[in-house]
């Protein structure tokens, strides 16, 4: 069965310090890749997503991503973090046309 | 505004007191779903619909039922409510089959 791994449950970072979230995913086949963010108490948000050409991708907010194929990953990452970044960041797959499939979350906290 | 409601946004019930947790899209998208978000486990689809009575199980389907008698309405029906069901709820609606989903605002649900 697919599936999603995001291995960093945790992550808390000091503001400017560099944010990178890991990604994996378990499908051989072509695959859709995103990433989605939960800010506290809303709802869910698309970051950014792959579909198909240059692997590294650009988002909103200064977040990117890179898909390496051979790793089956689909690493975020951001520069810089600011406070405003304390969320949920969520890396979902769409494996087999309709269904996305989701990791189980990175808890990210900034402190300022 | 496009954007996908969701009501109610808490519930507390009790144990078999049936319930239906409404969600209206107002971008004429073919696909809907529902997810439940728990701590640890991201988020796991319930039901999902490609159209207009089509509907279809998700990962986590038991003891919900779905219906898709228009296009923009998606409601979520729990028959007899346990407490295992106490979640976060989320609808979904995509345009297409590409897994890009708009959600809407989320409906916290406590069954006691």
């Amino acid at each position: 069965a697919q599936s999603v791994s995001q291995h960093n449950h945790h992550v808390i970072l000091s503001e400017a310090a560099s944010l990178e979230l890991g990604c994996n995913y378990s499908y051989g086949g072509t695959v859709n890749l995103f990433w989605y963010v939960q800010y506290p108490g809303q709802h869910l948000q698309l970051l950014l997503k792959y579909f198909s050409g240059d692997p590294l991708v650009k988002g909103i907010k200064g977040f990117e991503a890179e898909f390496i194929k051979s790793k089956f990953s689909f690493n975020l990452r951001k520069p810089s973090v600011q406070w405003s970044d304390t969320a949920e960041y969520f890396c979902a797959v769409n494996a087999r046309g309709y269904k996305l499939i989701f990791g189980s979350g990175t808890r990210l906290l900034v402190r300022p | 505004e496009a954007q996908v409601t969701q009501n109610p946004r808490y519930l507390i019930t009790v144990t078999g007191k049936k319930l239906t947790v409404t969600c209206s899209q107002n971008m004429n998208h073919e696909y809907m779903s529902w997810y439940r978000q728990d701590p640890g486990l991201g988020l796991r689809q319930i039901y999902y619909s490609m159209n207009v009575e089509v509907t279809d199980k998700g990962d986590v389907p038991e003891g919900y039922k779905v219906s898709r008698k228009e296009k923009r309405n998606f409601p979520l029906i729990l028959e007899s409510p346990s407490p295992n069901q106490t979640s976060l709820y989320f609808c979904a609606s995509n345009p297409s089959a590409t897994g890009e989903l708009f959600f809407g605002e989320g409906s916290r649900l406590t069954v006691l």
